[in-house]
């Protein structure tokens, strides 16, 4: 069974900082894995989606990794902003039901 | 283009009713879900369909059905109502699950007294 997990389950940076989150998974039979964001209350808005062929997708200041063999995947948020505060999810693809196994989150906060 | 619509944003059900979320998509999106979010439990999958006409379930199916009449339209049932089923829910579609990714929609939060 697919375990999703990521860390660390919250994060509180100064405005500008450059940060990471990371994503492991247990099975390595995925077809792709995507990032999200959900602001409070709000629905998942799509960041980045990683096909297991790729090794990294990169969206303005966001930039996220896949390494399929070691089951890891990593969230770079360069020069980080107060609107950048929210809840990340990482979910990969996989399985005869095509479902996406999520990880919990990680709870970012940006201080001014 | 709307994306993936859910209504009702928010509903309160008394134990034992029933109810239908409903999920429309206009970006002839092939592949449909059901998902709840819980806290401390993440989110599952409830029920998916990969085409009009073809439902099938997902890893907590019990007390739910759907249908997937057009490919625009997949509601989801709850047939009798439990405060265990008081969660957000969220429907997801895809053009083409394992080369693009999934649209999610803005949730339903759902209470059940």
């Amino acid at each position: 069974k697919q375990e999703v997990t990521q860390i660390p389950a919250a994060l509180s940076v100064p405005e500008g900082e450059n940060l990471v989150l990371n994503c492991s998974f247990t099975d390595s039979a995925i077809y792709n894995l995507q990032w999200f964001r959900q602001d409070p209350g709000k629905g998942l808005t799509s960041l980045l989606l990683i096909q297991s062929s790729q090794r990294e997708q990169t969206s303005g200041r966001l930039n996220a990794s896949l390494d399929k063999s070691s089951g890891r995947s990593t969230l770079y948020i360069a020069a980080s902003q107060p609107g950048d505060s929210a809840t990340y999810l990482c979910a990969v693809g996989g399985g005869s039901n095509y479902k996406l196994t999520f990880g919990k989150g990680t709870l970012l906060t940006v201080n001014p | 283009n709307a994306g993936v619509t859910q209504t009702p944003k928010f509903q309160v059900l008394k134990t034992g009713q029933s109810m239908t979320l409903q999920c429309a998509q206009d970006m002839n999106h092939e592949y449909m879900s059901w998902y709840r979010q819980d806290p401390g439990m993440g989110l599952r999958l409830i029920h998916y369909s990969v085409g009009a006409g073809i439902t099938d379930q997902g890893e907590v199916p019990n007390g739910y059905n759907v249908s997937r009449s057009t490919t625009e339209d997949f509601p989801l049932r709850l047939l009798s109502a439990a405060p265990s089923q008081t969660s957000v829910y969220f429907c997801a579609s895809s053009y083409a699950v394992g080369v693009y990714g999934y649209t999610f929609g803005s949730g339903t939060r759902l209470t059940v007294v």
